[in-house]
């Protein structure tokens, strides 16, 4: 069950984009992989932001984008707000092994 | 409104035993996945433990295998996580999670503040 390899961090300034890669999101055993990326603010509970590589629930905001090619999935966020500042968790879940693994966090700062 | 809220955490001794609680309220219960997600204090998150819907599919992580079992009571609104022979590494935040879906997807859309268990002599 290993875990995902995110970055430990990434910075950006208000109203420019940024990207956070998530390594290791596909599996050999041939099942289906649902990736997943999650926002925590300090003390909060983590926020569901984008399910299924690149669906976004109701209620978050378009600023989000998921995407996935290869083994890498990546989270982009346009148009950076000071409100974005938070940890973001990418995770895959794999339907044939049964597992849900996470990545390390990523701390956005918008400077 | 959608809430879980999770308790029974505590100070536990290493090798003893705590049963942690989710009490779901807001929607139907049987009609999705729950999980067990903990995170020890300023790390990262880490999985442990889901079940469908009708407790048909249960899956654990390796490092809780056989130690940890996790349960639901669909008509009361209830999810469970029995933890037995704790190990200092457990001591975390012990967060209930409702998947979108009725089966396992990863994909949790409500989660409880959390629980902390710490386990020490």
């Amino acid at each position: 069950q290993s875990a995902l390899t995110q970055p430990a961090s990434v910075s950006g300034s208000p109203g420019q984009s940024i990207t956070v890669s998530c390594t290791g999101t596909s599996r050999d055993d041939g099942g289906y992989t649902y990736v997943s990326w999650y926002q925590q603010h300090p003390g909060k509970a983590p926020k569901l932001i984008i399910y299924d590589v690149s669906k976004r629930p109701s209620g978050v905001s378009d600023r989000f984008s998921g995407s996935k090619s290869g083994n890498t999935a990546s989270l982009t966020i346009s148009g950076l707000q000071t409100e974005d500042e938070a940890v973001y968790h990418c995770s895959s879940y794999t339907s044939r092994s049964s597992v849900w693994v996470f990545g390390g966090g990523t701390k956005l700062t918008v400077l | 409104e959608v809430q879980l809220v999770e308790s029974g955490g505590g100070l536990v001794q290493p090798g003893r035993s705590v049963r942690l609680s989710c009490a779901a309220s807001g929607f139907t219960l049987n009609d999705y996945a729950m999980h067990w997600v903990r995170q020890a204090p300023g790390k990262g998150l880490e999985w442990v433990s889901s079940i469908s819907w009708n407790s048909g599919n249960i899956d654990y992580a390796d490092s809780v295998k056989g130690r940890f079992t996790i349960s639901r009571d669909n008509a009361n609104n209830a999810l469970y996580l029995q933890m037995n022979s704790l190990r200092a590494e457990d001591t975390a935040f012990y967060h209930c999670a409702r998947d979108r879906r009725w089966l396992q997807s990863g994909a949790c859309d409500n989660w409880g503040q959390g629980t902390l268990v710490t386990v020490s002599s």
